[in-house]
């Protein structure tokens, strides 16, 4: 399995304009996570989803973000409009539950600035 | 809520051991685990904890008080590409739900 996708790798955007982080999970998994990461911060949950359904978005800071699932390999994290403190690693994990260690597996990340 | 604390910096010798200690409130416990992340890089699992007691993996072994709210992380034998950020994680209830510590960084000198 080729493991989590995430994509873009690196985004530079102007404040105000809209961002989409995509990401595909590793086949069978029946979770996904998107997590943030900062050096102030460290790593913060977001959102996770259980098979397409949102679960748990208290993570999410505000209303400028959002995520989506439309079907099991494919997910997106939205933020309109932008703003400098939204720069970060955002990573995307997924991992299968129950009987399970239900370990994460993380993407590579996508490290998104915002001048 | 859920309160994770870990070191923030630690400074070993190649070749010796190292000991990363976690301490954990959390609304519920459904087992501990422990990342490593090397800088610019995602986590990568290494270990796992649901019982009370000690996990060996090769150079690696983690242990577990649900009592205490404690884990530490054991190191042995380092090598320098051991230098990362391990990072401590709650899974707090019974679903795949995953909270992270800040992450203690780990440097291993020659």
């Amino acid at each position: 399995d080729a493991g989590v996708i995430q994509s873009p790798r690196h985004e530079v955007t102007e404040m105000g304009q809209e961002v989409t982080l995509r990401c595909k999970p590793i086949s069978g998994h029946d979770y996904l996570f998107w997590y943030r990461q900062t050096m102030m911060r460290g790593l913060e949950l977001l959102i996770y989803f259980n098979n397409n359904v949102p679960i748990d978005d208290s993570g999410m800071p505000e209303d400028r973000f959002s995520a989506k699932m439309p079907n099991a390999s494919f997910s997106t994290l939205k933020i309109q409009p932008s703003e400098p403190r939204d720069s970060a690693v955002y990573f995307c994990a997924s991992s299968f539950g129950w009987g399970n260690t239900g370990e994460l597996f993380f993407g590579e990340g996508s490290r998104l600035t915002v001048l | 809520g859920q309160n994770i604390d870990q070191p923030t910096e630690m400074t070993a010798t190649e070749g010796a051991i190292v000991q990363i200690n976690c301490t954990y409130q959390t609304s519920g416990f459904n087992g501990l685990f422990w990342y490593q992340q090397h800088a610019g890089e995602a986590p990568t699992f290494l270990s796992y904890n649901v019982l009370d007691g000690l996990e060996e993996k090769g150079r690696f072994s983690s242990f577990l008080s649900r009592s205490k709210g404690y884990s530490y992380l054991l190191l042995k034998e380092l090598q320098m590409k051991d230098s990362a950020s391990y990072l401590c994680a709650v899974r707090p209830f019974n679903n795949n739900d995953m909270r992270f510590g800040a992450g203690t960084r780990l440097t291993v000198k020659p």
